[in-house]
Order: structure tokens, then sequence, then C-alpha cells
């Protein structure tokens, strides 16, 4: 199985912040990476696929890169709304795998 | 709009099983693979399977191979997922997702989820 770990666990930011979250694959995953954002008792949200496509509807302060094994889901500037759990999924093949996720809190 | 609605809450004993059902509308139910995950406390997010709804083909999760079975029903849209054995370990939100028109398996829509308490 692919397995798939974020950084950090959990993330204290201030709104207006630039906040970085990593995800890394333990064996090459091309590009077949998804970032979704989830809300407590709500479904995940799909932020971008194919490791940089920003899904339709979200908003453009979203941005994610990478490529291989390591990939990177960045929001340029935190809004209240943007406090929630990020998780990356791979799907370059079976078992499909999320990474443990990561939740970013008010500083 | 497309979207994917579950059944309700369901508490079950140890050993029992639970189905759960998620029925599609907005879009051709024949078109789109469905997945199912679930969020297990303290556990993240985790792949049960995919079904297709056209033929019926499915893909398990080794973990759940022995434990899981998905079917669909085309008269009304809906798949199902039963999951058999109950522990308290697979308490959890059981969620159903489609696949994203480009046909790659990321996911969305989502379902809203459906709360599966197993205790004795």
């Amino acid at each position: 199985d692919i397995q798939m770990t974020q950084s950090p666990s959990t993330l204290s930011a201030s709104v207006g912040d630039r906040v970085t979250i990593t995800c890394r694959a333990s064996q090459s995953i091309y590009t077949w990476l998804a970032w979704y954002q989830q809300k407590p008792g709500k479904a995940p949200k799909l932020l971008i696929y194919k490791a940089s496509s920003l899904e339709g509807g979200v908003p453009s302060r979203f941005s994610a890169s990478g490529s291989g094994t390591e990939f990177t889901l960045t929001i340029s500037s935190l809004q209240p709304d943007d406090f929630a759990t990020y998780y990356c999924q791979q799907y370059d093949g079976y078992p499909l795998t999320f990474g443990g996720g990561t939740k970013v809190e008010i500083k | 709009q497309v979207q994917l609605v579950q059944s309700g809450a369901e508490v079950k004993k140890p050993g029992a099983s639970v189905k759960v059902s998620c029925k599609a509308s907005g879009y051709s139910f024949s078109s789109f693979y469905i997945h199912w995950v679930r969020h297990v406390p303290g556990q993240g997010l985790e792949w049960l399977g995919i079904i297709h709804p056209t033929g019926g083909s499915t893909t398990y999760a080794q973990k759940f191979q022995d434990r899981v079975t998905m079917t669909r029903d085309t008269s009304t849209s809906t798949v199902y997922m039963q999951l058999r054995s109950l522990t308290s370990e697979d308490t959890g939100v059981y969620y159903c997702a489609r696949i994203r028109p480009d046909y790659s398996n990321s996911f969305d829509p989502w379902g809203q989820g459906t709360l599966v308490t197993v205790s004795s």
C-alpha cells in the first residue's frame, strides 16, 4: 500500500497568514493526488485534483504543487472560513489512501 | 445539481451487520463509479472500495475484503454498502463519494455521511 504522510499534524495560524501543508508519498504517485478540506460534522470537500488543478468554485487563495513523492498545499492568505482539517489522497493505485490530516487552528 | 443522499444513522451490536444506502441524483447514474470512505475517530479517512453502477463490478480494500459487499440498484440510482461482523472499531462516519467528471479517482461530490455506532 502507498503510505501518505502529512505534516504538520496541527498548525496554528492567524487570519491573513500564508500557510503551507506538506504531503509525502511512500513511492511515486506522479500527479495523482487530491486535497480535501473537512469541517466538523461535514463531508470532505475537494479542493485540488491532479496535484495542482483547482476544483471549480474553490477560492484562488488555494494552490498546490508537486509530483512524484512530494506535494504541497498553500493558502496564500488564511481566511476565517479556512480553519478546518486538510487531507491529501493518492489515487495512483488501489487501495486509495489518505494522509493523516492537518488541522489548521486559530492562533 | 449533482447530489448523493445517504441513509440515516445506525446503532448496531458487535457481530451484527449494517447496510448503508447512497441515492444519486442530478447526473447519469450509470456513468460514474462510486466509492465508499469512512472516518473513524482518531484514524482519519479510510477507503473501503469502489463500485461501477452499470455492471456492478467492485474493488475492495484488502482490509475489508472478507466483510464488505457493495451493490447497486439502477432502477432507483442507489448504491449500497454492507459491512458484516461489526466491532467497536467500525464505529465512525461512512461516506459515499462519486468520482470527478474526468474519471479520475478523486471524489466530488460526497454524500452527507452516515454515522454507524457499534456498541453492546
